[in-house]
Order: structure tokens, then C-alpha cells, then sequence
């Protein structure tokens, strides 16, 4: 089955814990990225990837790092995490560089906390 | 900036009766449009998307949207209604790029949490 896979689905950490989100599709897609979501603010992107070894920032990077060595996986890494990075996190992929003409596939979430 | 207003963060209905969800856009030239829905504890669907042509977009479930330049409006609708629809329901808009086709941004608005009363 076509998908993307994010793992773990849900995570309770402390404060400066390093910690990894990984991701991983099936689908051979070129484009991967991450989104967090927040009540209110919709879906906001944080990084993205055209293909291997090629990552950029998106609107809300501080605090975050990926790395894109193989073309399915694009972990998502919090060096030390804070409570304001307490969100819901989605790993979305594309087989085109962006969401035409098929739109994004999502990954199920992973629900984090940080206390 | 190119942005995505979602009027109404939550909507109820009755089963059967018209789903109308608001959404607008801003931008200088016509974006590509998208319609999300979320279901609870589950990622993003894909629904139905605007690039070129028709304005009037078929989705899946029975959805659909009219792309309207002039009022710079994309609004959901749904002619009746029924409680396997309860979700959140994002809009979102890919800019057009400079030279012609588009961004790989995907500008999400904030959602719209339907409910469906019985």
C-alpha cells in the first residue's frame, strides 16, 4: 500500500531530550517536507526536501533539523526540545517538486509533547 | 503575501442539510487551490484542487467547490450533509510562480471543524 509512514504516533519527552520523528514513503516521491499543526494556526511548514541531499527551510524552522540521505526517509530531529515545540506533526511527501498535480500525501501524525 | 482565510472555525449542521464551508484567498494572480479534510486522529485527504479550466471542482464523498476570481473565494459545499462527515476541513493555495506555473508552497488556512447533529 502507498504511504507514509511517521513514527512514533505519539511522544511525551522533557525539556532539552534530544529526540528524532522519523518518515518514511513507499511511493518513490521526489518531494518530502514537514508541517506541525496548532490550534488556530492551521498547518505551518517547518522544512522541506526536493530530492536527495537537497533541504530547505520553511515558515517556522527554529528549532528543528532534517537530514534527506536516502530519497524515502526525511527524519524530523529536535536537538533540544521546548515546550513550545509541543504540536502535532505531519510528514507529507509529493511525487512532483510541490503539490501539483497530485497534492500531498500525509503521513498519520505524531502527536508530541514536551514537558 | 499570498494567505487563506477560513471564515468560521467551527460549522454544525443538521444531517441532510447543506454544507457550506468558507474559504478566500489573496493573491495578485490566480493561486491553485486545494481542499483538505482531516479526519480525527488520521492525516490529511486530499479532497479536490482548482489549477486550470473548469472553475466548478468535483471532489471525492460528494463535495464540491467553485473557484470564483472576482470574489476571490474557493467555498466547499455539500448538498446534504451526513455524520460520516464530520472532520476538519482545510483550504490551502499554491502560488502561482513569477514565470508561470507554480510554487511548491502549500499555504494552509487555519481549518474548520464541521460537525454533524443528528
Amino acid at each position: 500500500e502507498a504511504q507514509v509512514t511517521q513514527n512514533p504516533r505519539y511522544l511525551i519527552t522533557v525539556t532539552g531530550k534530544k529526540l528524532t520523528v522519523t518518515c518514511s514513503q513507499n511511493m518513490n516521491h521526489e518531494y518530502m517536507s514537514w508541517y506541525r499543526q496548532d490550534p488556530g494556526l492551521g498547518l505551518r511548514q517547518i522544512y522541506y526536501s526536493m530530492n536527495v541531499e537537497v533541504t530547505d527551510k520553511g515558515d517556522v524552522p527554529e528549532g528543528y533539523k532534517v537530514s534527506r540521505k536516502e530519497k524515502r526517509n526525511f527524519p524530523l530531529i529536535l536537538e533540544s526540545p521546548s515546550p513550545n515545540q509541543t504540536s502535532l506533526y505531519f510528514c507529507a511527501s509529493s511525487l512532483t517538486k510541490g503539490p501539483l498535480p497530485y497534492g500531498y500525501t500525509f503521513g498519520s501524525g505524531t502527536r508530541l509533547t514536551v514537558v | 503575501a499570498q494567505s487563506v482565510t477560513q471564515l468560521g472555525s467551527h460549522v454544525s449542521v443538521s444531517e441532510g442539510a447543506l454544507v457550506l464551508l468558507r474559504c478566500n484567498y489573496s493573491s495578485s494572480v490566480p493561486p491553485y487551490l486545494f481542499w483538505y479534510v482531516q479526519y480525527p486522529n488520521q492525516g490529511l485527504q486530499l479532497l479536490l484542487k482548482y489549477t486550470t479550466g473548469a472553475t466548478l471542482v468535483k471532489g471525492i464523498n460528494g463535495f464540491e467547490a467553485e473557484f470564483k476570481k472576482s470574489e476571490t473565494s474557493f467555498h466547499l459545499t455539500k448538498p446534504s450533509a451526513h455524520m460520516s462527515d464530520a472532520a476538519e476541513y482545510f483550504c490551502a493555495v499554491t502560488p502561482s510562480a513569477p514565470y508561470g506555473g507554480a510554487t511548491n508552497k502549500l499555504i494552509f488556512g487555519t481549518g474548520t471543524l464541521l460537525a454533524v447533529q443528528p
